[in-house]
């Protein structure tokens, strides 16, 4: 069965320090893959998206994500995090061709600390 | 902007009596989602919309309903909630059933009394 493994429920970072968010997915082919954000109390904003072509792909706010084939990854960076950036993020997962439901890590909540 | 639109973004309502969240879109898209989103959890798919079709998911309870009277506007019923469907309630589209991208609304927050 298809899945989404997201292993930290929680990360802290300081103020600008650098910032990786880790997303494994388990499927026989290369999905599409995203990564939403969600502050509290709000919906899910798409930060980026990876359909094919260049694995590193660059998003909204500074973030980026770079997709691994060969380790069924699709990690979330950002060089300088800003306290603003403190909310939870989401990886998604839609496996390719016709329709197909969306499958949502559990997400990671992200604490930035001054 | 076009956007979804999400009414109430707050809601309470008593334990068995009825309550209707709504959904809005000025995107035009086809397709239209209602996930319910527990704390710290990841949002859970309730059912969908592609254009008038309604599919259900597997799992979601008959307490559940829904209804699209045209493309804009999309309603989720909740018919005897429980304590248990206190929840964030997000609605969602797609231009189309591959959901490549999915654009959020804010959510409704339900509390059951």
């Amino acid at each position: 069965a298809q899945s989404v493994t997201q292993p930290d429920i929680h990360i802290t970072v300081s103020e600008g320090a650098s910032l990786e968010l880790r997303c494994n997915y388990s499927y026989g082919a290369t999905p599409y893959l995203f990564w939403y954000v969600q502050s509290p109390g709000q919906g899910l904003q798409l930060l980026l998206k990876y359909f094919s072509g260049d694995t590193l792909v660059q998003g909204i706010k500074g973030f980026e994500a770079e997709f691994k084939r060969s380790q069924s990854s699709f990690n979330l960076r950002k060089p300088s995090v800003h306290w603003s950036d403190a909310a939870e993020y989401f990886c998604a997962v839609v496996p390719s061709g016709g329709y197909q439901k969306v499958t949502f890590g559990i997400g990671t909540k992200l604490q930035v600390i001054p | 902007d076009a956007m979804v639109i999400q009414n109430p973004r707050y809601q309470v309502t008593q334990f068995g009596k009825p309550v209707t969240l709504s959904c809005s879109q000025t995107l035009n898209h086809n397709v239209m989602y209602w996930y319910q989103q527990k704390s710290s959890q990841a949002p859970k798919l309730l059912f969908h919309y592609y254009d008038k079709d309604f599919n259900n998911e597997a799992d979601t309870p008959d307490n559940f309903q829904s209804r699209r009277p045209n493309t804009s506007f999309c309603f989720l019923d909740i018919r005897s909630p429980g304590l248990g469907d206190a929840a964030m309630y997000l609605c969602a589209t797609s231009r189309d059933r591959q959901a490549r991208e999915q654009y959020f609304g804010p959510g409704t927050r339900l509390t059951v009394t």
